[in-house]
């Protein structure tokens, strides 16, 4: 069964200092994989896709870079401001189609002032 | 920018009580979803949509399930006899192709009685 595990399940960080979100995966075949922000009530946004290839992509202060090998991948908020509080929840496809994500449980990220 | 929309925000129902979650993907977009979020757990993949029938559905889209195009821009999840565990927030997703980023509604919040 496709799994996604995130961690840490949560962390409070001041403003303006930056934090590492970290997935691991057992996907296979693996097609891409995806970070998306979900405020509170809404839904998911997304931040950055990376297929096989790819190693780091990034969205602004949204840094995301894949490891295919040890499959694990790694969100970087820099900077972090008030408004980054959510959840950021790391999505993989296999390489059967895109029909089928397979969602973490997210990260959730409170930023205080 | 275009956006997915659905409606109603919120429904209450009764158990046994059928209700229609309704969506209007984005107009270009030709692969259609939904999933659901039970309160406090993760994204979860129901069923997805193209070229007029299913493509793929997941173990929770039973009998009680249906999805519908019925004209040119609305995307339907039908729940036939609501259950109490049927609560959660229902998400329609739409993406151009189906390797592509699927963006996100806002979720309808279903609660059954």
């Amino acid at each position: 069964k496709n799994q996604v595990e995130q961690s840490p399940q949560s962390l409070i960080i001041l403003e303006g200092k930056n934090c590492t979100l970290q997935c691991n995966y057992t996907v296979s075949p693996f097609s891409n994989l995806r970070w998306y922000k979900q405020d509170t009530g809404r839904g998911p946004v997304s931040l950055t896709i990376m297929t096989f290839s790819e190693n780091t992509k990034s969205n602004g202060r949204y840094t995301a870079t894949l490891d295919a090998d040890t499959k694990q991948s790694s969100l970087h908020i820099t900077a972090s401001q008030l408004s980054d509080s959510a959840s950021y929840i790391c999505v993989v496809s296999d390489a059967y189609g895109n029909n089928r994500l397979a969602f973490g449980k997210g990260n959730q990220v409170v930023v205080i002032p | 920018e275009p956006e997915v929309t659905q409606t109603p925000s919120h429904q209450v129902t009764q158990m046994g009580q059928e209700v229609i979650l309704r969506c209007v993907p984005i107009s270009n977009h030709l692969y259609f979803y939904w999933y659901r979020q039970i309160l406090g757990q993760k994204v979860e993949f129901l069923v997805s949509f193209y070229n007029n029938e299913i493509s793929e559905k997941s173990e929770i889209f039973d009998d009680q399930f249906s999805v519908e195009r019925p004209d040119g821009s609305n995307f339907t999840l039908k729940i036939r006899s609501t259950k109490l565990e049927d609560s959660a927030m229902y998400f329609c997703a739409s993406a151009s192709e189906s390797t592509d980023t699927q963006y996100f509604g806002p979720g309808t919040r279903l609660t059954v009685l």
